[in-house]
């Protein structure tokens, strides 16, 4: 059973452009979560999603970010206009149900703005 | 202090000591998780703490959980150089709609071989 897989690990981009990152939970977990840490910081809550369905998105800025877990497929975070503000490291984690039990973190995406 | 805040920030002992974080939080939890985070990886899952239980083992690992004091503490024994990573507590709240961990800054843990 493989563990919660992010990809790509590393990801630049330019000021302005896209980025997407990409989360296929642990099998058979169908709630997976989004956080974001900042250098020499901790995580912090960003999006919390079941199949098809945004459940907490109370961490997640106003504009430019979404997140979407389609029945099929694996998690996406979608970063519009990247400003160099958003550079650091996203991580996903997923569980097989809600409460209780520990999540299971990918090793992260880091999004490097230049 | 923010929720799930550890202390110290940085610790640094010596090879077969035992290294003591602490963890303080201010809301009711249901559970509290302690994690590990080795510079530029992810994070690895040590240890959960249910809020009715007051000490838990795993290996060389020891929590506790105080909830009157709201806090939480990681002891790791004998302690190897391989332990030399970043320790994170996170706690899950019962409060608010879905399940979220609410992490703190990290202690930074070095140990000298």
């Amino acid at each position: 059973n493989a563990g919660v897989m992010q990809n790509p690990r590393h990801l630049v981009r330019r000021r302005g452009q896209e980025a997407r990152l990409r989360c296929s939970p642990m099998k058979g977990h169908s709630h997976v979560y989004w956080y974001r840490q900042l250098p020499e910081e901790g995580l912090k809550f960003m999006v919390y999603l079941q199949k098809e369905n945004i459940i907490d998105e109370s961490g997640m800025p106003k504009e430019r970010f979404s997140a979407e877990f389609p029945k099929e497929g694996p998690s996406i975070l979608r970063i519009q206009q990247v400003v160099r503000g958003d550079s650091a490291a996203y991580f996903c984690a997923s569980s097989p149900m809600e409460g209780g039990t520990e999540a299971f973190f990918g090793q992260g995406t880091r999004l490097t703005v230049v | 202090s923010q929720q799930g805040e550890e202390d110290p920030q940085a610790l640094s002992i010596q090879e077969g000591e035992n290294a003591t974080m602490n963890c303080s939080y201010k809301t009711s939890i249901n559970n509290l998780q302690w994690y590990r985070q080795n510079s530029g990886r992810g994070l690895v899952h040590l240890i959960l703490i249910r809020s009715n239980e007051r000490e838990k083992h795993s290996g060389r690992l020891r929590v506790t959980l105080d909830t009157s004091k709201k806090s939480s503490s990681l002891l790791i024994t004998a302690s190897r150089a391989a332990d030399t990573a970043s320790y994170f507590c996170a706690t899950d709240s019962p409060s608010g709609s879905a399940r979220q961990l609410t992490f703190g800054s990290g202690t930074q843990l070095t140990v000298l071989p």
